[in-house]
């Protein structure tokens, strides 16, 4: 089944420590992007890569950080220095940097 | 920069009835894309349609179709034959069709989102 996958579902994180979020995609996608959703909210988007080993900031991108090593990989690190980590992390490839997206089933986390 | 207004937080309908989610836009720009995604319990996007600002003809997919009015910036969604299957929250998003440069940015713009209840 082609598709993207993110894990785990729920996330669970002290204040202070460092969490990362898998998000992988077998559909040879090469553009990969995380939004990020709270509570009544729209998706804002954190980050963007359109290819390996390249990747951008996006609208809130401020105490997160992310790697694109590999065409079907690109994990979100949610820093210590994010204020308010607690949301809803949606994960979303596309073919090309102008093409429809397509979203992953997301992670919930929650910092204790 | 573009912004996406989805003014009604809430609308129900009645099984097997017809209902139609509003959205509008602000952009300056004469060529984008819109879209919208629908969000059920599971939380999983799931895009429902798509529209092409260069097409007058209305984009249908099954039982949803939308009224595109690009001299109003009118994007809205029309659910025919509602099903239980249906209630979600549905949220409309706006990409510009630039070609981006390197690096430049090919985000979605969302609205706020609208929850659909259908009842039996």
């Amino acid at each position: 089944d082609g598709g993207i996958t993110q894990s785990p579902k729920y996330l669970f994180r002290k204040e202070g420590q460092n969490v990362t979020l898998s998000c992988e995609q077998n559909l040879n996608h090469d553009a990969m992007y995380w939004y990020r959703q709270d509570p009544g909210q729209g998706l804002r988007l954190i980050y963007y890569s359109q290819i390996v080993n390249d990747f951008q900031k996006g609208d809130i991108a401020e105490g997160y950080s992310v790697s694109r090593e590999k065409k079907e990989s690109f994990p979100l690190t949610v820093t210590s220095a994010q204020k308010n980590p607690t949301a809803f992390y949606l994960c979303a490839s596309s073919i090309d940097r102008t093409d429809t997206q397509y979203f992953g089933p997301g992670t919930r986390l929650t910092v204790l | 920069a573009q912004t996406v207004t989805q003014s009604q937080p809430e609308m129900s309908v009645q099984e097997a009835e017809t209902v139609t989610l509003s959205c509008t836009y602000d952009t300056s720009e004469s060529d984008y894309y819109l879209f919208w995604y629908k969000q059920p319990p599971s939380r999983q996007m799931i895009l429902v349609i798509r529209q092409e600002a260069y097409k007058q003809q209305n984009a249908t997919e099954n039982r949803f179709s939308v009224n595109f009015q690009k001299a109003a910036k009118s994007f809205s969604l029309k659910i025919s034959d509602s099903q239980l299957g249906d209630a979600a929250m549905y949220f409309c998003a706006y990409r510009s069709a630039l070609i981006p440069a390197v690096g430049a940015n090919s985000k979605l713009t969302f609205g706020k989102g609208i929850t659909l209840s259908v009842r039996p």
